[in-house]
């Protein structure tokens, strides 16, 4: 099956500082991939959505200029999060699908940012 | 706007008790329905796709089903590595929207 990785699974930063997470498809391209952001015993929410070559497309209320998302290449994006604050702390993870729309995403194993 | 509820939140069954996980939804222009398990600390991992009523997808001790109106997830006689929390995911015309899930827990 597809396989996406992510790196870190975890990491604890100060208040201030930018912190980045990458996100890869090991075995196949990924024109598009996926940014989600879960809270404990929530849903997934969807954050951005990161395409190749091109700017990202964030959801309402996601602010762009915090969370950078650069998509270099076909199997690489990654999403900084800039000048962290405690309210940033959550469970960051990233997707991918290997066809269409209607085919099924792709999960990496999820960061869990904690910003002290 | 697209809608998907889950019940129960949460089902805690004895190993060996079979049962069923319900996922409804509201979605304009159904491009398929997705089951993914969750373990804790973990990203969602890919189960079954449906795309039409009347479909139904198996694996090892689960199957399953769709309707125009809602998705069950059955579960076989579950062991205790079947403990997690299940999702639920719809693609419409506009995006994916997920529940919030079912936490399964099966006892010993």
């Amino acid at each position: 099956g597809a396989v996406v990785s992510q790196h870190p699974s975890w990491v604890i930063c100060k208040s201030g500082t930018s912190v980045k997470i990458e996100c890869r498809s090991l075995d196949f391209q990924a024109t598009t991939m996926f940014w989600y952001r879960q809270f404990p015993k929530q849903s997934l929410m969807l954050m951005a959505t990161s395409n190749e070559g091109s700017k990202a497309t964030y959801e309402q209320g996601v602010e762009k200029d915090k969370f950078l998302i650069n998509h270099a290449s076909l199997t690489l994006s990654t999403l900084t999060v800039t000048s962290a604050h405690p309210e940033d702390s959550s469970f960051y993870i990233c997707s991918a699908r290997r066809g269409g729309s209607d085919s099924p995403l792709h999960f990496g194993n999820g960061t869990r940012l904690t910003v002290t | 706007e697209d809608q998907v509820t889950q019940s129960p939140e949460a089902l805690r069954l004895q190993e060996g008790e079979s049962s069923s996980l319900n996922c409804s939804y509201t979605v304009s222009g159904l491009r398929g329905l997705f089951w993914y398990r969750q373990d804790p600390g973990k990203g969602p991992e890919f189960l079954f796709t449906l795309y039409s009523a009347g479909e139904e997808k198996e694996k090892e001790r689960l199957k399953a089903t769709l309707t125009k109106k809602e998705s069950f997830l059955h579960i076989t006689a579950p062991k205790p590595e079947d403990s997690a929390t299940y999702l639920c995911a719809v693609a419409g015309n506009e995006k994916l929207t997920f529940g919030t899930g079912t936490r399964l827990t099966i006892i010993p």
